[in-house]
């Protein structure tokens, strides 16, 4: 298994509808995941942080499966200006300290 | 205000002529990164320093270097940039979330 894992996309999804992003991870000891948002070609910004089960923010949920080692994000009412791409992000297993392996991230294209 | 502040933001050189682009963060974060992104290829991490004077190779580091005399200073040095190392470059300071710079365009010819 790879390190992180996403579906590349793109989703196209219509304004209000609800779309969830799964990402699969290696490293089972990992305890903190991130998912950060990217617009074309800016930097990466920090959407939620997963420490435990899960984490909701507004219309954003991210849920954390160990068992089964994914991590999903969930938004709903989805908007125009959520069109981005979306990064899972977890440790490293090869560094020690707070290295972070980022996935490819998932596209979403939000249309009215 | 956390930041982490890269310079230059946008670049054209010629292959062969030395090149820096420097980075700087205020959160007095110890690990620091760069990465390039090309397009289908996500984020690749180039070099990552864990500490003033620890620096170490991430997975693409050939043509790059990298120092960490400061806590926060973290400049990528291309030595003899080629063509292909034209790319998207971003800093990012770690703890543990990562916080990026604004990002680098290097366009070598």
């Amino acid at each position: 298994r790879k390190e992180v894992e996403q579906d590349p996309g793109p989703f196209n999804v219509p304004e209000g509808a609800t779309v969830a992003f799964n990402c699969t991870y290696s490293n089972s000891a990992s305890q903190s995941f991130f998912w950060y948002r990217q617009d074309c070609r800016k930097e990466p910004k920090l959407l939620m942080s997963v420490y435990s089960s899960g984490n909701e923010d507004g219309r954003f949920t991210a849920q954390l499966n160990r068992a089964s080692q994914y991590i999903s994000l969930l938004i709903r009412d989805s908007k125009l200006s959520d069109s981005a791409t979306y990064l899972c992000v977890v440790p490293s297993s090869n560094q020690a300290g707070t290295a972070l392996i980022f996935g490819k991230g998932t596209t979403l294209s939000v249309s009215s | 205000e956390a930041q982490v502040t890269q310079n230059p933001r946008y670049l054209i050189t010629v292959t062969g002529k030395k090149l820096t682009v420097t980075c700087s963060q205020n959160m007095n974060h110890e690990y620091m990164s760069w990465y390039r992104q090309d397009p289908g290829l996500g984020l690749r991490q180039i070099y990552y320093s864990m500490n003033v004077e620890v620096t170490d190779k991430g997975d693409v580091p050939e043509g790059y270097k990298v120092s960490r005399k400061e806590k926060r200073n973290f400049p990528l040095i291309l030595e003899s940039p080629s063509p292909n190392q034209t790319s998207l470059y971003f800093c990012a300071s770690n703890r543990p979330q990562a916080y990026f710079g604004e990002g680098s365009w290097l366009t070598v010819v």
